[in-house]
């Protein structure tokens, strides 16, 4: 089955340290999601892209967090500083045109002390 | 302000009951509602996609129920398993590519 490949699982990291967190979206996918996934905020969307350019990251602080596609099968997103509300599970989910049919990758727990 | 509500919180079954998860919605306009699974510590899982002009769909032992007109969403599982214990979240999709998650209904089965 094809599937959306994020990398790392896990990542422990102190506050103030950068974190990259890398998605590898399901070959042919034109739109690619963060969400970040807490107890208390649930799914929050943080940004999404669509032929590899950014369409919306109004969720996303902007002082610290970045999201990029350099290139159609790879998205990062970067935490510069991180900081321990940080800490959560954060998603890549890509899909065809639209937003009919995501695909969830299995997420990257972090964890910032 | 697009929502979207799910009940209950929690629901705990025995092993081979059936049981509905709700899911109610303001988004507007509207394009799609989606029904996860999630295993606790893995990515959601999709179970159902339905559009407005459909208003069932079935997938295994999961049948998901959609009225556009009053704007809310069940899932039903029948005959549980064990393995049914997860989070199921119901997500509504408007346009341009905005989504509306709920915030899920915790099943646990019981053997």
């Amino acid at each position: 089955d094809a599937r959306v490949t994020q990398t790392p699982r896990h990542k422990v990291t102190e506050m103030g340290q950068e974190v990259t967190m890398r998605c590898q979206p399901i070959l042919g996918h034109n739109t690619v999601f963060w969400y970040r996934q807490t107890m208390m905020q649930g799914l929050e969307l943080l940004a999404y892209f669509r032929n590899r350019a950014p369409l919306d990251d109004s969720g996303m602080p902007k002082d610290r967090f970045s999201a990029e596609m350099p290139d159609a099968t790879l998205a990062t997103l970067k935490i510069q500083p991180s900081e321990p509300r940080d800490s959560a599970v954060y998603f890549c989910a890509s899909a065809t045109d639209g937003n009919y049919g995501y695909t969830f990758g299995s997420g990257t727990r972090l964890t910032v002390v | 302000k697009n929502q979207v509500e799910q009940s209950p919180q929690s629901l705990i079954i025995l092993e081979g009951k059936n049981c509905t998860l709700q899911c109610n919605y303001t988004v507007s306009p509207f394009s799609n509602l989606r029904w996860y699974k999630q295993d606790t510590g893995r990515g959601p899982v999709s179970l159902t996609i339905m559009t407005f002009s459909e208003n069932t769909k079935s997938n295994g032992r999961y049948t998901a129920t959609l009225d556009a007109d009053t704007k809310q969403s069940s899932l039903h599982i029948t005959a549980s398993q064990l393995s049914d214990s997860a989070s199921y979240i119901c997500v509504v999709s408007g346009d341009a590519g905005k989504s509306t998650f709920g915030d899920g209904t915790t099943l646990t089965v019981k053997p």
